[in-house]
């Protein structure tokens, strides 16, 4: 069965550091979405991208994030200098249409949990 | 963000009875409904939905229930297997949105 695959699993990163979380979706997948959970909190939506292009941002996602598709299989996450609020565990997911009929449709990797010390 | 809550953290149930989990939203614009469950160390996985024009959709073991009115989905897994330990988590979205607003998620104990 496809799946989402995301690396690392784990990052131990030192405050202000830059860190890339890496992902590669499902293979005939068009869109793809980066959510995180702080431990003990809700799932949250940080940003959707479709068509090399961000087609929805929440809040959370300022100047200090960044997406990119660096070829037809990697979606990263850039954080630029990282904050003790960062750690949390980075979902990446996949679909194969977006909005409406997407969200259903939404396939999630393992998580990579983010720790900042 | 408060929209969607689910107000039960937990819920322990024993082999062969009946799960239901409950969720309530205040966005009224929300049109679609889905439950995702969570393995310890795995992503979510997608479960079963609904469409906001529908009120009851069943999967195999899983039904959810829409009250549109009352801005409340809920859903029952019956029977109940040990393998449905796990957090079980609401979510919804608004038409044509690339984003899931979810709820806190509800830890399913099934008791043998």
């Amino acid at each position: 069965e496809p799946e989402v695959t995301q690396t690392p699993s784990h990052q131990v990163t030192q405050m202000g550091q830059e860190v890339i979380l890496r992902c590669v979706p499902i293979s005939n997948h068009l869109y793809f979405y980066w959510y995180r959970q702080i431990l003990g909190q809700k799932v949250e939506f940080l940003v959707s991208f479709y068509n090399n292009e961000i087609s929805e941002k929440s809040e959370i996602f300022d100047d200090q994030f960044s997406v990119e598709r660096p070829d037809g299989s990697n979606f990263t996450l850039k954080i630029r200098s990282t904050k003790l609020e960062d750690s949390a565990m980075y979902f990446c997911a996949s679909s194969l249409a977006g909005g409406f009929r997407g969200t259903g449709e939404l396939f999630f990797g393992e998580g990579s949990r983010l720790t900042v010390l | 963000d408060q929209q969607v809550k689910q107000n039960s953290p937990s819920l322990s149930v024993q082999e062969g009875r009946i799960s239901i989990l409950n969720c309530d939203y205040t966005n009224s614009m929300f049109d679609y409904f889905l439950w995702y469950k969570k393995y310890p160390a795995e992503g979510p996985t997608f479960l079963i939905s609904i469409s906001s024009i529908k009120d009851k959709n069943e999967d195999g073991r899983f039904t959810v229930f829409l009250n549109k009115s009352a801005k409340h989905l809920s859903l029952h897994i019956v029977p109940s297997q040990p393998g449905d330990s796990a957090v079980y988590f609401c979510a919804a979205s608004l038409r044509n949105d690339y984003k899931l607003s979810f709820g806190a998620g509800t830890t399913v104990t099934v008791r043998a």
